[in-house]
């Protein structure tokens, strides 16, 4: 089973600052990787796909890079309603399909 | 609308089984692999089982593997998950979601869960 670690496990930004959250497998899963976000109190949502695609309806200013066993997600400038937590999910090798443990966007 | 509804959740005794129930709108269900993912309280997800597109293929998590069963019904737009010999560490909000294709595990959408509890 692939295990996925992001770090940090809490990021403390500013609104309108920049944010980047890591996230390592611990064997190459190629760029099959997706983010989603999760809300208290709601499901996840998918904000990215194969690593750097963004889905339907994501803001422009959430991107992912990386490939093999190192990626992050960016949010380029923190809106209110970004502060959430972020999951990490491989996909590469299955089953399972491994999230992360997550990172906590607060409120700085 | 893509809408994915969970129900059947609630509180259950160690032991015990439940049914969970996944109604899915706005999109061909047919057409896609479904799968059950958990979120204990406070904790991370975790996929719990999925099914291939007509129900003849499924798999699960070793820690669910012959205590629960992923079904569905084509004609009535359904996902089911039969859970048995519940046990403590079963307890989590289940949500169902939608696999992008059989080759790509990741979900485009999910539904707003449903909360098991196994507690004496």
């Amino acid at each position: 089973e692939i295990v996925m670690t992001q770090s940090p496990a809490t990021l403390s930004v500013s609104p309108g600052e920049r944010a980047t959250l890591s996230c390592r497998a611990s064997q190459s899963v190629s760029s099959n990787l997706a983010w989603y976000q999760q809300k208290p109190g709601q499901a996840p949502r998918l904000l990215i796909y194969g690593a750097s695609t963004r889905a339907t309806g994501i803001p422009a200013r959430f991107s992912g890079s990386g490939s093999g066993t190192e990626f992050t997600l960016t949010i380029s400038s923190l809106q209110s309603e970004d502060f959430a937590v972020y999951y990490c999910q491989q996909y590469n090798n299955w089953p399972p399909a491994t999230f992360g443990q997550g990172t906590k966007v607060e409120i700085k | 609308e893509v809408q994915l509804v969970e129900s059947g959740g609630g509180l259950v005794q160690p032991g015990g089984s439940l049914r969970l129930s996944c109604a899915a709108s706005g999109f061909t269900f047919s057409s896609y692999w479904m799968h059950w993912v958990r979120q204990a309280p406070g904790k991370g997800l975790v996929w719990v089982s999925r099914i291939n597109s007509d129900g003849s293929s499924t798999s699960y998590a070793d820690s669910v593997k012959g205590r629960f069963t992923i079904s569905r019904d084509n004609a009535k737009n359904t996902l089911y998950l039969q859970m048995n010999s519940l046990r403590a560490e079963d307890t989590a909000v289940y949500y169902c979601a939608r696999g992008r294709s059989s080759s790509s595990w990741y979900y485009d959408y999910w539904g707003q869960g449903t909360l098991v509890t196994v507690s004496s």
